[in-house]
């Protein structure tokens, strides 16, 4: 079972839809927990990170965990073309060692049809 | 404006040759990271530092070396590149202790090696 795992799509939705972006991941030690878009042959870049079970919002993107059910999710509201990327999951475990093991799920690619 | 900067956007070498990717923070963060991504596989992490002449191995560190002299830069070293090291490589930095913790990752503007 990988560690971070994504449906890797595409995901295809129109215009001003909702996009439901889902990740699920294996180790309960995870504490921190982000999304991050990537843009065709650019580099990631952070959306949004959550920490505690439930819901967060920024703008039109909202960030949902369930520690319990071990996973998380990314809703983007009023989809635009210009929202059409890879969306990448990130966990952060604390590992016995005492330093922090960032994983990165393999990314979701979602198209916005105009 | 935070800002992870790398050496080179695009670089061909030939197989055997050394290549040298180096990459410059400007947040004073403790932590950096070397990834690579690569289709269907996703960013697997090669090493990383978090403090001045600390690294750990990451995933898949077999054919590469890192160095941190000094907090802002990272280098990434592959000592005789192989075909199977053609890649996007990314650098990544963050604040916090001992890997991050709850800090999200900067990444620089990657490199794409092609090895011939």
């Amino acid at each position: 079972q990988k560690e971070v795992e994504q449906n890797s799509g595409p995901l295809s939705v129109p215009e001003g839809a909702i996009a439901s972006l889902n990740c699920t991941y294996s180790d309960r030690g995870s504490q921190s927990f982000f999304w991050y878009r990537q843009y065709s042959g650019k580099s990631p870049e952070l959306i949004m990170s959550i920490y505690s079970n439930g819901d967060k919002e920024d703008g039109r993107f909202t960030a949902q965990l369930n520690k319990a059910s071990q996973y998380v999710s990314l809703l983007i509201r009023d989809s635009q073309p210009s929202d059409s990327a890879t969306y990448l999951c990130a966990v952060n475990i604390l590992k016995a060692s005492g330093t922090y093991k960032y994983i990165f799920g393999t990314g979701t690619r979602l198209k916005v049809l105009a | 404006d935070v800002k992870v900067t790398q050496s080179s956007r695009y670089l061909v070498k030939r197989t055997g040759e050394k290549v040298f990717l180096e990459c410059v923070q400007d947040m004073d963060h403790e932590n950096m990271f070397w990834y690579r991504q690569d289709p269907g596989l996703g960013l697997r992490l090669i090493y990383f530092s978090y403090d001045v002449k600390m690294k750990e191995k990451g995933d898949i560190p077999e054919g590469y070396s890192v160095s941190r002299e000094k907090k802002e830069r990272f280098s990434l070293i592959l000592e005789s590149t192989s075909t199977n090291q053609t890649s996007m490589y990314l650098c990544a930095s963050s604040g916090g202790l001992a890997g991050g913790g709850y800090n999200e990752q900067f990444f620089g503007p990657g490199t794409r090696l092609t090895v011939l």
